[in-house]
């Protein structure tokens, strides 16, 4: 069963405009992780944070962690074309020895 | 160069056939793992090794079974496929750490006709 799973599944946005995707997750964690899928290519990691940190940023992303609720947000900010892809949030949960486990994802568009 | 390269980048087979993919990586870590990617339903686990001695099932490991011949080269292997193991799969590496990122192949998609 997927641990994570984030809503939107799907989003389109024009280009400028601020993207946040949000996921749930259901058991503790020690670190969440981000990943930029472009179609049919391999997962990009883009940004992790640790189950004590509560905000994290890196360039035009900004990634909230709230344990108390299991859940986190992934904000781009002023969206550009390229920024199409599908992103996915990525799991390292407590006892399980470094195995990511994933959400479904969700497919963001950006257009022009 | 790709660090991370699996082949073949797309095979189509028959059910029955015995299929291999293969993965082989020059980023020198220790962690290999093998995940399979359906449209939505997101990516999940298949197998996952931390040492060449060292071999775990994940997820979903019926119907699969791997092989690390060394640190670099990690396979998957599918004795007997059948169609709903059609899907893409990812090979991914990370280095020894508990909350290593992952860095992944370009991926292998499969078609078991």
């Amino acid at each position: 069963s997927q641990q994570g799973e984030e809503d939107p599944q799907a989003l389109s946005i024009q280009e400028g405009e601020n993207a946040t995707m949000n996921c749930s997750y259901k058991t503790s964690i020690n670190n969440l992780q981000w990943y930029r899928q472009n179609s049919g290519r391999g997962l990009v990691h883009l940004i992790l944070i640790r189950s004590n940190e509560r905000e994290k940023h890196s360039g035009r992303l900004r990634v909230t962690l709230d344990t108390s609720k299991k859940s986190s947000s992934l904000l781009i900010t002023a969206s550009r074309a390229a920024d199409t892809a599908s992103y996915f949030c990525a799991t390292d949960g407590t006892g399980t020895a470094s195995k990511l486990t994933f959400g479904t994802g969700t497919r963001l568009q950006v257009t022009l | 160069d790709a660090d991370v390269t699996q082949t073949p980048r797309n095979r189509i087979t028959k059910t029955g056939k015995r299929i291999m993919l293969e993965c082989s990586q020059t980023k020198g870590h220790d962690r290999m793992y093998w995940y399979r990617q359906d449209p939505g339903l997101g990516l999940r686990l298949i197998y996952y090794s931390f040492d060449v001695k060292d071999i775990n099932k994940g997820e979903i490991s019926d119907g699969y079974s791997v092989s690390r011949q060394a640190q670099a080269k990690f396979s998957l292997s599918l004795e007997s496929a059948i169609p709903n193991q059609t899907a893409l799969y990812f090979c991914a590496t990370a280095r020894t750490s508990n909350t290593g990122e992952l860095f992944f192949g370009e991926g292998s998609r499969l078609t078991v006709l």
